[in-house]
């Protein structure tokens, strides 16, 4: 059964400095989000990336944040320079008639 | 944008119970609305969804019904087990375009 795989599972880094997380969608999706979920908390809705654009994005979802899909099979969420309360985990997902999940990028921002 | 409220935010059932967990929804025009179990530290996996031309559906011990005309939408398990223990998020959508908008989640305990 094909999956959403995330790149890295953990990462930790320091406020302030800019990280990239890395998803590949399942392989004929065509739909492509980002989701973070603080520790203990619901998940909530970063960005939905549909033709190799934003279709809507969330208030979270600021200048910090961007979202790009750099080879048509990865897709990847930026954050520009980092904040303690980035540090969550962020979930994308891919739809086509069902939206499937990845692992999650637990970021710690130190 | 859709809004979804979820209740109870907290489930505590003995081993072979029901259980039921209720949402809303305020966008008319969501009609896609599934159901996600999350266990500690994994992803929100889904176990049924049911779309706006059906009333319910059900998988073995799990059934998903949607009222339309009232937004609301219920998750029901049946002869529950101690394995069902997680947190379970219900989630609305319109067309796949858009948001799929998140519960805060139902912590279900099931006890032996």
């Amino acid at each position: 059964e094909p999956e959403v795989t995330q790149t890295p599972s953990h990462q930790v880094t320091q406020m302030g400095q800019e990280v990239i997380l890395r998803c590949v969608p399942i392989s004929n999706h065509l739909y492509f989000y980002w989701y973070r979920q603080i520790l203990g908390q619901k998940v909530e809705f970063l960005v939905s990336f549909y033709n190799n654009e934003i279709s809507e994005k969330s208030e979270i979802f600021d200048d910090q944040f961007s979202v790009e899909r750099p080879d048509g099979s990865n897709f990847t969420l930026k954050i520009r320079s980092t904040k303690l309360e980035d540090s969550a985990m962020y979930f994308c997902a891919s739809r086509g008639s069902t939206a499937y999940f990845g692992p999650g990028t637990r970021l710690l921002v130190l | 944008g859709e809004n979804v409220e979820q209740h109870p935010s907290t489930l505590s059932v003995q081993e072979g119970d029901s259980a039921v967990i209720k949402c809303t929804y305020s966008d008319s025009a969501s009609n896609y609305f599934p159901w996600y179990k999350q266990e500690l530290g994994k992803r929100p996996q889904l176990i049924i969804d049911i779309r706006s031309n059906v009333g319910e559906k059900k998988d073995q011990r799990i059934a998903v019904t949607l009222n339309k005309t009232a937004k609301h939408f219920s998750l029901h398990i049946t002869e529950t087990q101690p394995e069902d223990s997680a947190v379970y998020f219900c989630a609305a959508s319109g067309q796949a375009g858009t948001a799929l908008i998140f519960g805060k989640g139902t912590t279900l305990s099931v006890s032996s």
